[in-house]
């Protein structure tokens, strides 16, 4: 089973900085598999990313996505308040959808 | 853009099934595959499985044959059966829909928390 490991836990960054997540995958990967989600709290997960490196519709261009083989990256430019959240990435393979664990973007 | 709203009981008792079910608000219901996901503190997100209207589903190896999922095109919606709960089913359950290349979950319901206890 594929495992995703995702760091740091928590980034504390001011806004208008630069947020930097990783997402560690155990196994080699093809990037049209990845996707990455923001949740907010009590709210559900919104998709953001997907193969690795497109943006869902409506997504801000403010957020990249990059990556290959077994490590994502989730870029942030500038952050604004409202990109203070969770973020996931997720991985799809032999029909079974798994989630990384999250990073949380706090505010400093 | 589509809706998806859960609804079912909010606690349920060792031992016994935890059903929900899913309503969509538009026929697109047909056209998707729709998936069960649940999130705890100690689990994180998990995949619990998927269906098609057709009646094909696939679910997570890792609840071990406790998880059934049924579809009702009539009504636009769909439900989760999960059998023989314990407290480690307490979690806030989500359905979601599968995007059109079925690898990620495009549009979610608002979840609905499910607690274990007696």
């Amino acid at each position: 089973e594929i495992v995703l490991t995702q760091s740091p836990g928590t980034l504390s960054l001011s806004p208008g900085e630069r947020a930097t997540l990783s997402c560690r995958v155990s196994q080699s990967v093809h990037s049209d598999f990845l996707a990455w989600y923001q949740q907010k709290p009590g709210q559900a997960p919104r998709l953001f990313i997907y193969a690795a490196s497109t943006r869902a519709t409506g997504i801000a261009d403010r957020f990249s996505g990059s990556g290959s083989g077994t490590e994502f990256t989730l870029t942030i430019s500038r952050l604004e308040p409202e990109d203070f959240a969770v973020y996931f990435c997720q991985h799809y393979g032999g029909s079974l959808w798994t989630f990384g664990q999250g990073t949380k973007v706090e505010i400093k | 853009q589509v809706q998806l709203q859960e609804s079912g009981p909010g606690l349920v008792k060792p031992s016994e099934t935890l059903s929900l079910t899913c309503s969509v608000s538009d026929r697109s219901i047909r056209s998707y595959y729709w998936s069960w996901i649940r999130q705890s503190p100690e689990k994180g997100l998990e995949w619990i499985g998927y269906i098609y209207h057709s009646g094909s589903s696939s679910y997570n190896p890792s609840l071990r044959g406790r998880v059934s999922m049924s579809f009702d095109t009539s009504k636009d919606q769909f439900s989760l059966r999960l059998t023989s709960v314990t407290a480690a089913d307490t979690a806030v359950y989500y359905c979601a829909r599968h995007s059109n290349t079925w690898r990620y979950f495009d549009y979610w319901g608002q979840g609905t928390p499910v607690t274990v206890s007696s």
